[in-house]
């Protein structure tokens, strides 16, 4: 089984652009695609990006994902920051083998 | 419009049964593609996957709760249930069901409920 490795926390200012990144510990980061899911304080998760790269119809552009089979990794992008993006946000992915659902630790955004 | 609502208790007791249920809305169980998922987060802590039932009845389960868990499904009522059991304070999470999304190479939820909290205390 892998894990999806994220930053504790990340902090921007508003109108900056901040990544934050999601590792996978072995295998291809390209063997299943990964998503991404914003959650606000006291709300549950939606989904920001699917399918490494997709945004559902109502997220804005500002939110942006990519693969690096490199560093094995995803990255989520988020530009022109504002207050309202401040939240925590979760990369999953899909382990075959196991048939197990794996999120990652989670990375809390900060718009100072 | 898809929705769906958790429901089951709010406290339950340590070495006790949980059983939690998702009534949904908006797509049916017997279509062909379609799945539902449970979901927990320990308070400040990250999402936690825990099983999936499969519109042809097909069920999955996180291998680390694999003993402790039973999803059904009643298709004619749109609700999907979870058992757990054994319940332990650590159990203590806001339990979400979720609509995993049809396509088959996909693999994520596009539609989440609202969650609920559920602490296991004496």
């Amino acid at each position: 089984k892998f894990i999806l490795t994220q930053p504790h926390s990340v902090s921007e200012s508003p109108g900056k652009t901040v990544t934050i990144s999601c590792t996978r510990s072995s295998d291809s980061i390209d063997d299943n695609y990964v998503h991404w899911y914003q959650q606000r304080p006291g709300s549950s998760p939606i989904t920001l990006i699917f399918e490494d790269t997709q945004r559902p119809s109502g997220v804005p552009d500002r939110f942006s994902g990519s693969i690096d089979s490199s560093s094995n990794s995803a990255s989520l992008t988020i530009s022109g920051l504002k207050s309202e993006d401040e939240a925590d946000y979760f990369c999953q992915s899909y382990d075959t083998s196991n048939h197990d659902w794996v999120f990652g630790g989670g990375t809390k955004l900060t718009v100072l | 419009q898809i929705t769906l609502k958790e429901s089951g208790p709010t406290i339950v007791k340590p070495r006790q049964t949980l059983t939690l249920t998702c009534t949904f809305s908006g797509f049916s169980l017997s279509t062909s593609g379609e799945g539902v998922g449970w979901i927990r987060q320990p308070p400040g802590k990250a999402l936690e996957w825990l099983a999936v039932i499969y519109w042809d009845d097909d069920k999955r389960y996180s291998p680390a709760m694999r003993s402790r868990l039973a999803i059904t499904k009643d298709t004619s009522k749109n609700q999907v249930v979870l058992t757990v059991t054994n319940m332990d304070p650590v159990d203590t999470a806001t339990y979400y069901c979720a609509h995993r999304h049809p396509t088959w190479t996909s693999y994520h939820f596009d539609y989440w409920g609202q969650g609920m909290l559920v602490t296991v205390s004496s």
